[in-house]
């Protein structure tokens, strides 16, 4: 069946220091991948997408990037956070076979302190 | 410009009564709809899509969805909430074609508590 990994799941981490979360995918081959945010009363917002290795697409100008070096991996990172990328972010797969419908990791929480 | 609301931010329902959260897009063509359920710390679970055919959509959990085209709405019912229903909803619309499928547009949410 297919899985969406993400780690870590909670990550407390200072101004200024670097991130990087992971979501894996299991079950599929080549799917599109997104990174949404969750900010507190901000709702969901689509921040990366990618539709193969290498490609990546940017929603939302940010202190964010993302990569996608293997099929089923998608890395979002930063360099030097801010207090407002603290949230909740969420990797998101279509199911193969279901057409658009789009399903969530279990997401990580950032708190930058 | 593409959007979807949810004018509710907050409802608060008594446990067996119906229940009925609204939600409202701007979207340039036909979209596919989506109705996801989000626990406290949880990631979103979807509930329900629409894709196209039968506008009265069934989901999980008991609830269903109608789309509305003249109305520009897709709103989710319940006939009898559960305590365990109590959580965060939310409506999203997506591209039917093209390289943005998937693309979601999510409305901010509506948290639904369950009185006893």
């Amino acid at each position: 069946s297919q899985t969406i990994h993400q780690w870590p799941a909670t990550l407390v981490q200072p101004v200024g220091s670097p991130l990087s979360l992971e979501c894996t995918v299991e079950g599929t081959s080549n799917p599109n991948l997104y990174w949404y945010r969750q900010a507190a009363g901000r709702g969901l917002q689509l921040l990366f997408y990618s539709v193969g290795i290498g490609q990546i697409s940017s929603e939302v100008p940010q202190n964010l990037s993302a990569s996608r070096p293997q099929d089923r991996q998608f890395i979002l990172s930063s360099k030097k956070l801010l207090l407002s990328d603290s949230g909740f972010y969420l990797c998101a797969c279509p199911l193969k076979g279901s057409g658009n419908t789009i399903y969530f990791g279990e997401g990580s929480w950032l708190t930058v302190v | 410009a593409q959007s979807v609301t949810q004018p509710d931010i907050h409802i608060t329902v008594s446990e067996g009564a119906s229940l009925e959260l609204r939600c409202n897009y701007s979207y340039g063509a036909t979209p596919y709809l989506f109705w996801y359920v989000q626990s406290p710390g949880q990631g979103l679970q979807l509930l329900l899509k629409y894709f196209s055919g039968d506008t009265l959509v069934q989901g999980i959990k008991g609830f269903e969805a109608e789309f509305k085209r003249s109305q520009s709405s897709f709103n989710l019912r319940k006939p009898s909430v559960h305590w365990s229903d109590a959580a965060e909803y939310f409506c999203a619309v997506g591209a039917r074609y093209g390289g943005s499928q998937g693309n979601l547009i999510f409305g901010k949410g509506t948290k639904l508590s369950v009185k006893p």
